[in-house]
């Protein structure tokens, strides 16, 4: 099955950028979507379909993706950032059409 | 605005059974593809199956095919999971999410609180 790497932690001071990667070949070709989990909340989707933000989600979350990475990033990062992000896509060429990354704590300093 | 909530988690023993549902509202549910979506602190995120809008065609996960079984009741705008023949590698955090349309397909979009299911002697 298709497989995402994400790093467990990032760590950023408020008010500078926050780079979330993750990984998976040729990820490039596929959609790509990114949540947002707050402690003991369910996940919130912040950009799909690789950099398309959801109405209500601030444009400091912005998406990419290319090559064997996608990437998310938060400019401009707050303190009510801090959760944990993953990453999803979905191929109808793979046999689990919906895999997510593992998931990576951003810790705001 | 767009809600949904889920019900009927638990404890159960392993080999058991239990079902759990989900309410929708706020939006036109049958729509919808509709998803269960698992959480556990061993295996992440994982997608546990959906069904097409109108109940035709569903999709499972390998590791419940067989176990599980998702349905939906458009009328009372209803998502159900009835899982059999229980593990312990199946006790989570059961969330029931909208499936995208659109650029947004095969993403989640609205996603409940989720409902916990232990599965333990």
């Amino acid at each position: 099955s298709y497989v995402m790497t994400q790093p467990p932690s990032v760590s950023v001071a408020p008010g500078k950028t926050a780079i979330i990667t993750c990984g998976g070949d040729n990820i490039g070709s596929k959609s790509v979507h990114w949540y947002q989990q707050k402690a003991g909340q369910a996940p919130v989707q912040v950009i799909y379909y690789d950099s398309v933000r959801p109405s209500g989600i601030p444009e400091r979350f912005s998406g990419s993706n290319s090559g064997n990475t996608a990437t998310l990033t938060i400019s401009r990062v707050e303190a009510g950032d801090e959760a944990d992000y993953f990453c999803q896509v979905w191929d109808s060429t793979i046999d689990h059409p919906r895999v997510f990354g593992g998931g990576t704590k951003l810790t705001v300093l | 605005e767009v809600q949904l909530v889920e019900s009927g988690g638990g404890l159960v023993q392993p080999g058991g059974s239990l079902r759990v549902s989900c309410v929708a509202s706020g939006f036109t549910f049958s729509n919808y593809y509709m998803s269960w979506v698992r959480q556990s602190p061993g295996r992440g995120l994982e997608w546990v199956a959906n069904i097409k809008q109108d109940g035709s065609e569903k999709y499972y996960v390998d590791s419940v095919k067989g176990r599980f079984t998702i349905s939906r009741d458009n009328a009372t705008t209803s998502l159900s999971l009835e899982m059999n023949s229980l593990r312990a590698d199946d006790t989570a955090v059961y969330y029931c999410a909208r499936d995208g349309l659109g650029y947004s397909y095969g993403s989640f979009d609205y996603w409940g609180r989720g409902i916990l299911v232990t599965v333990s002697s």
